[in-house]
């Protein structure tokens, strides 16, 4: 149980295009979930809180704009990336939580920007 | 802020034998859980072990264990019988336990390489 996905697992795109990630609790439902981007060989840093029904809360630094999270289901989360550049190429993680105490992971979307 | 610190970037043990991977935190709250995640190079974020602050009992999960030192704001794990399975990442964690102030947002710290030499 507590199975999280990530499609695609792997896309590339061309500089100014927008990517869709998209992010699902495949047995049970989650009302939270979490958008992280990690840098090779670094740790998660997490970019955004994402709440069924509402809007998402952004941590400091991470531009709203840039990065479009919406989470229109108990299942469902999305993160779009907004003309995308190189600089934006990176691996995202998202996670869900189906109780207060444990976060569970997806596989991760390896995104390379050319 | 909350901050979690993995002063180890790599650690290296011998198949069979035993490692132990450091991290302090910093917090002001009383109630919070510590985790321990493994990150293989498949990087699929795997829960190892869970610790609840209110607990004194060190938390353990079969070959791994955690020596938690509250007073200290310390939380190392130790892999004991190591496997080459347990090649990774490893990160420790922090959340608060008052969901209203911070969701269940996880802190992590800079992570851990750790390499099993056979």
């Amino acid at each position: 149980g507590a199975v999280v996905s990530q499609h695609p697992s792997w896309v590339i795109c061309k500089s100014g295009t927008s990517v869709k990630i998209e992010c699902r609790s495949l047995d049970f439902q989650a009302t939270t979930m979490f958008w992280y981007r990690q840098f090779p060989k670094q740790s998660l840093m997490l970019m955004a809180t994402s709440n069924e029904g509402s809007k998402a809360t952004y941590e400091q630094g991470v531009e709203k704009d840039k990065f479009l999270i919406n989470h229109a289901s108990l299942t469902l989360s999305t993160l779009t990336v907004t003309s995308a550049h190189p600089e934006d190429s990176s691996f995202y993680i998202c996670s869900a939580v189906p109780t207060r105490n444990e976060q569970f992971f997806g596989p991760g979307t390896r995104l390379t920007v050319l | 802020a909350q901050t979690v610190t993995q002063s180890q970037p790599e650690m290296s043990v011998q198949e069979a034998e035993t490692v132990t991977l450091s991290c302090t935190y910093d917090t002001s709250e009383s109630d919070y859980y510590l985790f321990w995640y493994k990150q293989p190079p498949s990087r699929q974020m795997i829960l190892v072990i869970r610790q609840e602050a209110y607990k004194q009992q060190n938390a353990t999960e079969n070959r791994f264990s955690v020596n938690f030192q509250k007073a200290a704001k310390s939380f190392s794990l130790k892999i004991s019988d190591s496997q080459l399975g347990d090649a990774a990442m490893y990160f420790c964690a922090y959340r608060s336990a008052l969901i209203r102030a911070a969701g269940n947002k996880l802190t992590f710290g800079g992570g851990t390489r750790v390499l099993v030499k056979p």
